[in-house]
């Protein structure tokens, strides 16, 4: 089936570990989006990209690194990771910012760093 | 501040109530307006858009107010199966940047028998 798919849906890491979190998309949408989400925050934008190679700072960005080499894929890294990093991760995707366009969550990947 | 604020919550209502939630945004850029549904953690599901004249979806009605930046959402006749995390989110368009999605904290409804 056509989707947005998350990988790995649990991760334990360590802390200090290179962490990637992978994002995959099948509807060849511009816009794709990493959020967290925590108690007490809601889900708060870490980065986003537009398109192919186009990727923007969201709310918190810190720690973090994406890249957006193919219009599908968007994956997330934790450079070195720390336990405040421990969350559930959501990737989006939408076709465009018109606001009849639906936006499509993955069901998340959660992570503990330890 | 953040751009985008919801009442904190949570909220516990009977079965039956009528409830609101208010959302208020700070940037004059924003463009599209939408309340999401989540469960228990799981992902967000798009519960309606807001426009403009507002809009009705059966028992709920989301409206926006541009001028005080504000968009609402009330549900009448609130079911045991209401309950649940809502979450107010904006488009924001950021010259050559694109359409950012910003959600606001969310807040959480409890409907009791």
């Amino acid at each position: 089936d056509a989707g947005i798919t998350q990988s790995p849906r649990y991760k334990i890491t360590e802390t200090g570990r290179q962490v990637t979190l992978m994002c995959h998309q099948t509807w060849s949408h511009s816009y794709m989006f990493w959020y967290r989400q925590d108690l007490g925050h809601g889900l708060r934008l870490i980065y986003y990209s537009a398109a192919a190679d186009i990727t923007d700072k969201g709310e918190v960005p810190d720690g973090y690194v994406v890249s957006r080499s193919k219009t599908e894929n968007f994956p997330l890294t934790l450079e070195s990771a720390t336990r405040s990093q421990t969350s559930v991760y959501f990737c989006a995707s939408r076709s465009g910012t018109a606001i009849g366009n639906t936006i499509y969550f993955g069901e998340g990947s959660w992570l503990t760093v330890v | 501040r953040k751009e985008v604020e919801q009442d904190p919550g949570p909220f516990n209502v009977p079965e039956g109530a009528t409830v609101a939630f208010n959302c208020t945004y700070s940037n004059s850029a924003s463009q599209s307006f939408f309340w999401y549904r989540q469960d228990c953690r799981k992902e967000p599901k798009l519960l309606m858009s807001v426009y403009s004249s507002g809009n009705e979806d059966g028992r709920f009605t989301a409206q926006l107010n541009r001028a005080s930046q504000y968009i609402s959402l009330l549900i009448r006749d609130s079911k045991l199966s209401d309950s649940a995390t809502y979450l107010c989110a904006v488009i924001l368009l950021i010259y050559n940047q694109g359409g950012k999605l910003i959600f606001g904290q969310g807040t959480e409804l409890s409907v009791k028998p």
